[in-house]
């Protein structure tokens, strides 16, 4: 079973530091990896997806990497600003079989950027 | 605007007072699910639909029902809810069920008194 594990579970940096939130996952034997960001008792809006072929994606001041064969992701945010303010989950998408997909959601990073 | 909404986006109940959640995507999409999320438990599946009249449990189902009659609807029925159900709900949709983008609703928060 995928088990998905994020660290640090909470991060403080003043603005404008670059900073990197780190994700590993157990089973290597993924289709995709999304990163999220959740407002405190909001929805997920989703930041980055990146395909099990691809190393990473990037937008905007954010870029996410992929090391599928070691079950590592890495987000990297250039330049934090308070609204940066979140959680950060880390989701993996994995085969579940009879022809069913499923997520695996970590506990996620909660990141303050105090001004 | 495409996105995935739910209705109520807050609601208080008593147990064993039927209610259901309702799901809506205008983005044409086949995969729809709900998950709960929990204080130190993250989010757990409840159920999915791969497509029209498709559904199946996820790591979650005691306690919930799910309906999928139509392509863009996927309510969430509680038949007798309890308080252990007391959570924050999350429809979610995708163009398909596997290596597509996850589409989250903005979440209902569900209290049963």
């Amino acid at each position: 079973k995928q088990e998905v594990t994020q660290i640090p579970a909470a991060l403080s940096v003043p603005e404008g530091e670059n900073l990197v939130l780190n994700c590993s996952f157990t089973d290597s034997a993924i289709y995709n990896l999304q990163w999220f960001r959740q407002d405190p008792g909001k929805g997920l809006t989703s930041l980055l997806l990146i395909q099990s072929s691809q190393r990473e994606q990037t937008s905007g001041r954010l870029n996410a990497s992929l090391d599928k064969s070691s079950g590592r992701s890495t987000l990297y945010i250039a330049a934090s600003q308070p609204g940066d303010s979140a959680t950060y989950l880390c989701v993996p998408q994995g085969y579940s079989g009879a022809g069913s997909y499923q997520l695996t959601f970590g506990k996620g990073t909660k990141l303050s950027v105090i001004p | 605007e495409a996105q995935v909404t739910q209705n109520p986006r807050y609601l208080i109940t008593v147990t064993g007072k039927k209610l259901t959640v309702t799901c809506s995507q205008n983005m044409n999409h086949e995969y729809m699910s709900w998950y709960r999320q929990d204080p130190g438990l993250g989010l757990r599946q409840i159920y999915y639909s791969m497509n029209v009249e498709v559904t199946d449990k996820g790591d979650v189902p005691e306690g919930y029902k799910v309906s999928r009659k139509e392509k863009r609807n996927f309510p969430l029925i509680l038949e007798s809810p309890s308080p252990n159900q007391t959570s924050l709900y999350f429809c979610a949709s995708s163009l398909a069920a596997g290596g597509d983008e996850q589409f989250f609703g903005p979440g209902t928060r569900l209290t049963v008194l």
